[in-house]
C-alpha cells in the first residue's frame, strides 16, 4: 500500500513569515512527485512536477526541493501573503502508466494579515 | 478554452436516489479521472479512463459506475446513493498517462446525500 504523508496538517502564519512543509513518499520505484495548490472553492492547480533527485523548482515566492533517496519533498513559501492561504497537496504516481496519483491529505496554510 | 468543467456544481440527494455527474474537457486529453475529497483524507481516485471507450477502477470504486462514450466527456454515476457518498467530487484530465504528466482539475461538485 502506497502511503503519502504530509506535515503539518495545518499551519497558521503571519503575513511576511516564511514557512515550509513536508511531503513523505515511498523511496522505492520513484517516478515523479506532484505539488498542487488548492484554494477554497476553486480547482486544485498544478504547482510543480519534480522528477530528479536534488531537483529544485521555483515559482515566484514558492519553491520545492526533492530527495528521492530518503523519500521527501519540501515546499517553501518566502514572505507569506494572505493570498497564499490554500491547501497544498502533494501526489505520488502509482506507477509510470495510467497517470494514477496517490494524494497526501494536504497542508492547510492560513496567512493572517 | 474552458478547460475542465463539471455539472452540476451542487446537488442534494436522498438515500437510494441515483444521479450522474458530468465532466467535460476541451483540451483533447486522452486520460480522465474522477476523485472524491473528504475532510482529512486528501483526494482519492474512484475511476479513471485511458481513452474513449475505456474505464478502470481506482482506489475507491464501490458504489460508482463510469462511462467514457466520447473522448471529451467522462460520466460518474451513483445508482443508489448512500450518506457515505456525501463528498466533493473532482474530475481531472491529462494529455498522457505518464507519472510526470500534469492533471488539470475541474471546479468540483459538492454532493450531499441525506
Amino acid at each position: 500500500i502506497l502511503n503519502v504523508e504530509q506535515s503539518p496538517q495545518s499551519l497558521h502564519v503571519q503575513e511576511g513569515d516564511s514557512t515550509n512543509f513536508t511531503c513523505s513518499f515511498p523511496s522505492s520505484n520513484f517516478y515523479a512527485l506532484h505539488w498542487y495548490r488548492w484554494e477554497t472553492a476553486k480547482s486544485p492547480e498544478a504547482l510543480f512536477v519534480m522528477t530528479l533527485n536534488g531537483d529544485e523548482k521555483k515559482k515566484g515566492r514558492i519553491s520545492a526541493t526533492l530527495n528521492t533517496k530518503e523519500g521527501y519533498s519540501y515546499l517553501y513559501i518566502k514572505g507569506s501573503q494572505p493570498e497564499d492561504s490554500a491547501t497544498y497537496l502533494c501526489a505520488f504516481p502509482f506507477y509510470n502508466q495510467g497517470g494514477k496519483l496517490i494524494f497526501g491529505q494536504g497542508t492547510e496554510l492560513s496567512v493572517k494579515p | 478554452n474552458a478547460g475542465v468543467t463539471q455539472t452540476p456544481k451542487f446537488r442534494v440527494l436522498k438515500t437510494g436516489q441515483s444521479m450522474t455527474l458530468l465532466c467535460a474537457q476541451d483540451m483533447n486529453h486522452e486520460y480522465m479521472y474522477w476523485y472524491r475529497q473528504d475532510p482529512g483524507m486528501g483526494l482519492r481516485l474512484i475511476h479513471y479512463s485511458v481513452g474513449e471507450g475505456t474505464t478502470a477502477k481506482g482506489e475507491v470504486p464501490d458504489g460508482y459506475n463510469v462511462s467514457r462514450l466520447k473522448k471529451q466527456n467522462f460520466l460518474l454515476g451513483l445508482e443508489s446513493a448512500a450518506p457515505s457518498q456525501t463528498s466533493v467530487y473532482f474530475c481531472a484530465s491529462s494529455s498522457g498517462g505518464l507519472a510526470a504528466d500534469t492533471q488539470y482539475f475541474g471546479p468540483g461538485t459538492r454532493l450531499t446525500v441525506l
